[in-house]
């Protein structure tokens, strides 16, 4: 069935740092893959999405491309700042408008 | 956006209790929402899936007699945990969405004690 496969945490980086966090899925068809961060006792917010194969998406600094040949869609950031340490969620949606999430991905960015 | 709605934000309740949590698309009309639970540092379970006038189908494990799941109308799905106990203590999101796009509530802290 259809999956989601995240990087495991906890990571931790100095402000400024590069983020990448590894995101690969299995699925069925053409599913649209999700990012999404949960701030402490907060419900998720969609950061950003890709519904086809090539397609980037990109918000507050954050990049993923839904890479099919490798059933990817790693997180990336150029330079984290202390405001993005969340938990960051990959996920997928397939038809049936239901969703398959990763295990999660804890980011604490330090000044 | 569109916007999905939850309330309470947080309950607490005495072991034996029910607690109801309501799930609301505030400027949409949602065919599909669904249930998740997340425990402490951990990701989102589907718990169940309400169609709009049709009854809930729930996900493997899942009780279904104790999550009570109603989705009465368009704009509203309820999920009530009947006689709660301290392992229900969860984060419950709902999400609310049509055959496009689903939006996520902001989720509800239950604790049971």
């Amino acid at each position: 069935g259809d999956s989601v496969t995240q990087m495991e945490g906890p990571v931790t980086l100095s402000e400024e740092a590069f983020l990448t966090i590894n995101c690969t899925y299995t699925a069925t068809g053409y599913p649209s893959l999700f990012w999404y961060v949960q701030y402490p006792g907060e419900g998720l917010q969609l950061l950003l999405k890709a519904t086809k194969a090539d397609d980037k998406g990109s918000n507050k600094g954050f990049e993923a491309t839904y890479r099919k040949e490798t059933t990817s869609f790693h997180l990336e950031k150029g330079s984290v700042q202390v405001s993005d340490s969340a938990v960051y969620f990959c996920a997928l949606k397939n038809t049936g408008n239901q969703f398959y999430f990763g295990t999660g991905t804890s980011l604490t960015v330090i000044p | 956006g569109a916007v999905v709605s939850q309330h309470p934000s947080r309950v607490i309740c005495k072991s034996g209790t029910s607690v109801k949590i309501e799930c609301r698309s505030l400027d949409f009309q949602a065919t599909t929402m669904f249930w998740y639970r997340q425990f402490p540092k951990q990701s989102l379970m589907l718990m169940a899936t309400s169609n709009e006038g049709s009854k809930a189908t729930y996900e493997q494990g899942v009780e279904k007699d104790k999550f009570l799941i109603n989705h009465a109308s368009l704009t509203l799905s309820t999920l009530t945990v009947t006689s709660a106990h301290p392992e229900d203590s969860s984060f419950y999101i709902c999400s609310a969405g049509t055959q496009y796009e689903q939006y996520f509530g902001p989720g509800t802290r239950l604790t049971v004690t």
